[in-house]
């Protein structure tokens, strides 16, 4: 398996446009998270899902960030309009299973919004 | 909820050396797990050990191992014989069992290793 794939790598973009990020998680894998990294924050995580279904979006800032996920091989999130402050680097993981087993993370998306 | 707390941003250790990262972490769980993962200038999340909370011993991954104290919610990574690529950003992390499967992280520490 490539293991998780994120894209893309890099983006910029421009104040109120909107952005998609997109994951395909690893076959098999049931949980899939989404965590946002910045030096003030670290790693925060923004919703994961559960055999496709949000489980927890507690950690989605505002209105403004979306996650879905369609089928158990693809994922989104997507910010509308976006702000300078949503520039960080957003990961996307997959687990299978049991909370003991790892979780594989993408190589993240590192998002600019000027 | 589930907290993580690593309180030192930044460390430094000469090669071949041994150093340990401290954590602490805050959960009403009785059934979670614990992990390090090392996230190298690749931006890559590698994991490095992780510790079931019900076992009393503690884990060890060849030149890494963990201090794991239970009552005191403290969890610390070991690096013996430090090698220049043990140069990361390292991240505890908690994950609960029972219905919640949210794995949170610390804040990282820093790790420089001096040759």
């Amino acid at each position: 398996d490539a293991g998780v794939i994120q894209s893309p790598r890099h983006e910029v973009t421009e104040m109120g446009q909107e952005v998609t990020l997109r994951c395909k998680p690893i076959s098999g894998h049931d949980y899939l998270f989404w965590y946002r990294q910045t030096m003030m924050r670290g790693l925060e995580l923004l919703i994961y899902f559960n055999n496709n279904v949000p489980i927890d979006d507690s950690g989605m800032p505002e209105d403004r960030f979306s996650a879905k996920m369609p089928n158990a091989s693809f994922s989104t999130l997507k910010i509308q309009p976006s702000e300078p402050r949503d520039s960080a680097v957003y990961f996307c993981a997959s687990r299978y299973g049991d909370s003991n087993t790892e979780a594989f993370f993408g190589q993240g998306t590192r998002l600019t919004v000027v | 909820a589930q907290t993580v707390t690593q309180s030192q941003p930044e460390m430094s250790v000469q090669e071949a050396e041994t150093v340990t990262l401290s954590c602490t972490y805050d959960t009403s769980e009785s059934d979670y797990y614990l992990f390090w993962y090392k996230q190298p200038p690749s931006r890559q999340m590698i994991l490095v050990i992780r510790q079931e909370a019900y076992k009393q011993q503690n884990a060890t991954e060849n030149r890494f191992s963990v201090n794991f104290q239970k009552a005191a919610k403290s969890f610390s990574l070991k690096i013996s014989d430090s090698q220049l690529g043990d140069a990361a950003m390292y991240f505890c992390a908690s994950n609960s069992g029972g219905s919640n499967y949210k794995l949170t992280f610390g804040k990282g520490t820093l790790l420089t290793v001096n040759p």
